[in-house]
């Protein structure tokens, strides 16, 4: 049961150009999400997060958008950048009282930035 | 503090051998988790830790596989009696957590220990 979902295994954009990744979850109980970016050979690193209370939470060129009616998330990378060639993960998790909330991950999309 | 360490960064190892993994958090964290991933999945939870007391295990985690943290510290996760199926990258993440109105509990991943088993 994947309640984390990541449609697109690869994406390819060109420099400079707006990178839109994706992800679908199912869990209603999920109420923070996060996305992890990872390079070869190295652990996941965390990048952005958004609470279900906002629709948008923004830093720097990396804006994550949330439709909690549609349970559907967005990472918005605009101006792409080689740098940015990396698998892309989308997680998940809900609020409990314990901060002990473990984190569901999607399968990844691999970003590709051409130069 | 240079994050969360890992090692072995590799081992290779036969069927039906034991294998042991260490991982170090980061010192102020007192939440420590082991996650699994394989080849073209994302990473699965395995079992967390707060301070040094287990909270919660998956039911990815078979009779095989044991994890400590005995002093709150450094934490080890033991798979006995490997099997070819167990071949995977083991990462390990420490947080500080936090209650629900202070934010995402962020994880920091450690670069991880990839076992393959022959």
């Amino acid at each position: 049961d994947q309640q984390v979902k990541q449609n697109s295994p690869s994406l390819s954009v060109q420099e400079g150009r707006i990178s839109i990744l994706n992800c679908d979850y199912t869990n209603s109980m999920f109420d923070y999400f996060l996305w992890y970016k990872k390079y070869p050979a190295e652990g996941p690193t965390f990048l952005i997060s958004i609470s279900s209370i906002k629709d948008k939470n923004e830093d720097g060129r990396f804006t994550v958008f949330l439709n909690k009616s549609a349970k559907h998330l967005s990472l918005h990378i605009v101006p792409s950048q080689p740098g940015d060639s990396a698998v892309y993960f989308c997680a998940a998790s809900p609020i409990s009282n314990f901060g002990n909330e473990k984190l569901t991950f999607g399968t990844g999309t691999r970003l590709t930035i051409i130069p | 503090d240079t994050g969360v360490s890992q090692d072995p960064r590799h081992k290779i190892t036969k069927r039906g051998q034991n294998v042991t993994f260490r991982c170090d958090p980061i010192s102020e964290h007192n939440r420590l988790y082991w996650y699994r991933q394989t080849l073209g999945q994302g990473p699965e939870f395995l079992t967390y830790f707060q301070n040094e007391a287990q909270l919660e295990k998956s039911r990815l985690l078979s009779d095989r596989f044991s994890a400590e943290r005995p002093k709150g510290s450094f934490s080890t996760l033991e798979i006995q009696r490997t099997e070819q199926g167990d071949s995977a990258m083991y990462l390990c993440a420490s947080s500080l957590g936090t209650s629900g109105i202070l934010g995402a509990n962020v994880l920091t991943f450690g670069a991880g220990s990839r076992l393959t088993v022959l």
